[in-house]
């Protein structure tokens, strides 16, 4: 299999401070990562896409200072929520790509619902 | 530019019924198409993709897909439908040139007992 795993799957913090999630792929390399944003009752919005050794890619609208993204080795991405206010609220998914797998295909993370008070 | 279009929020069918959940793509070059579930509070699964070969794709779960290349469709089908199929069903369409995936609006197929 191509097992992907988030943590934490819910946080809940106070407003203004910084939340941490993870992205891990448990049983293979992963180069890219992708990070989502969903909205209740919404499709998913592509957040930015994370580079195992370079910056990430952020995609139009989204701010890299808020939402900090770091691709350290072949099997962890993190993506941390800076300074943190109720808007940040979301359920944030992670997706990676398989190396030497280039059907396209992804594998996504449980997600992580972030809860800002 | 690529993209998937849903047409339906929402697709309500009996137990037991056949269901379809519609697809539409615009892509330049080959298409690579792809459909996922989701269920509540949970990530996204894969169900099955369409790169080349036989228009008729089997996935998981028995669900399948027919790419018609003329109609630019990629419905996914399953000849009987079950209580816990009720999902979010997103179809998507890979970028070649960013390996990102464009996703669909999503479709809530509700099935009733």
């Amino acid at each position: 299999g191509a097992v992907v795993s988030q943590h934490p799957s819910r946080v809940i913090c106070k407003s203004g401070t910084s939340v941490k999630i993870e992205c891990r792929s448990l049983d293979f390399q992963a180069t890219t990562m992708f990070w989502y944003r969903q909205f209740p009752k919404q499709s998913l919005m592509l957040m930015a896409t994370s580079n195992e050794g370079s910056k990430a890619t952020y995609e139009q609208g989204v701010e890299k200072d808020k939402f900090l993204i770091n691709h350290a080795s072949l099997t962890l991405s993190t993506l941390t929520v800076t300074s943190a206010h109720p808007e940040d609220s979301s359920f944030y998914i992670c997706s990676a790509k398989k190396v030497g797998l280039d059907t396209g295909e992804l594998f996504f993370g449980e997600g992580s619902r972030l809860t800002v008070l | 530019a690529q993209s998937v279009a849903q047409p339906e929020d929402q697709v309500n069918v009996a137990e037991g019924n056949p269901l379809t959940v519609k697809c539409t793509y615009s892509v330049s070059g080959n298409p690579y198409l792809f459909w996922y579930v989701q269920y509540p509070n949970r990530g996204l699964q894969f169900l099955l993709k369409y790169i080349t070969g036989d228009n008729l794709v089997k996935g998981s779960y028995g669900f399948e897909a027919e790419f018609n290349k003329s109609q630019t469709s990629f419905h996914l089908k399953k000849p009987s439908a079950l209580v816990s199929d009720s999902a979010l069903y997103f179809c998507a369409v890979r970028d070649i040139k960013t390996d990102k995936l464009i996703f669909g609006t999503g479709t809530r197929l509700q099935v009733f007992p």
